[in-house]
């Protein structure tokens, strides 16, 4: 069983659209993590949020932490193809321990 | 950013054979790597943690004696797959990381193992 689970697993979008990405876990983290993992290739970090209730912006990806440090979310405004990947939270404990969620496999079509 | 390499990016072997693959921190000192499998469709599971010049942490459920891992200097981890069987065929990542009071870690590129 997944300690962190994404949703939705799959999402396919036109360009242009809105889309949310969500994680949640009954688990309390020190902070969490949202990479991005093109096909054969190893993840690449896009924010790292720690204070609960915590957001951040990258361009037209916003990212939030929940207020109990469980879940986060992940909005990207205006889609492109560019953004199509798969997208992977990981929840860290002690700096040591990364749990990583199930994945949300996003494909924006021109 | 910095930059973590694997080598090989794909390897096959027979059934029965051991496969050693390499990861490298290169222009860093890799205090903590991790090495991680993925399944196809699926997210990366933690296999180990491993610190200079000490022995791996390995995960639950995940052999040691089946998958050996150095990190002898602060630059080179391996992981050495004995004994490979097809169920071991997956997608191995490593990551690295500079310190051990830091949650930022660095991915490698990945290396797919193909056990015939």
């Amino acid at each position: 069983t997944q300690l962190l689970e994404q949703s939705p697993q799959f999402l396919s979008i036109q360009e242009g659209e809105n889309l949310t990405v969500y994680c949640n876990s009954s688990s309390v983290f020190s902070s969490l993590q949202w990479y991005r993992q093109e096909p054969g290739e190893g993840p690449v970090l896009l924010v790292t949020v720690v204070t609960g209730g915590e957001v951040k912006k990258l361009k037209r990806l916003t990212f939030q932490f929940g207020d109990a440090r469980k879940d986060s979310s992940l909005h990207i405004t205006a889609a492109q193809p560019g953004d199509t990947g798969l997208y992977l939270c990981a929840g860290v404990r002690n700096f040591n321990k990364f749990y990583f969620g199930s994945g949300t496999k996003l494909n924006v079509k021109p | 950013g910095a930059v973590v390499s694997q080598h090989p990016s794909r390897v096959i072997c027979k059934s029965g054979t051991s496969v050693k693959i390499e990861c490298r921190s290169l222009d860093f000192q890799a205090t903590t790597m991790f090495w991680y499998r993925q399944f196809p469709k699926q997210s990366l599971m933690l296999m180990a943690t491993s610190n200079e010049g000490s022995k791996a942490t390995y995960e639950q459920g995940v052999e040691k004696d089946k998958f050996l891992i150095n990190h002898a200097s602060l630059t080179l981890s391996t992981l050495t797959v004995t004994s490979a069987h097809p169920e071991d065929s997956s997608f191995y990542i490593c990551s690295a990381r500079a310190g051990t009071t830091t949650d930022t870690q660095y991915f490698g590129p990945g290396t797919r193992l193909t056990v015939l």
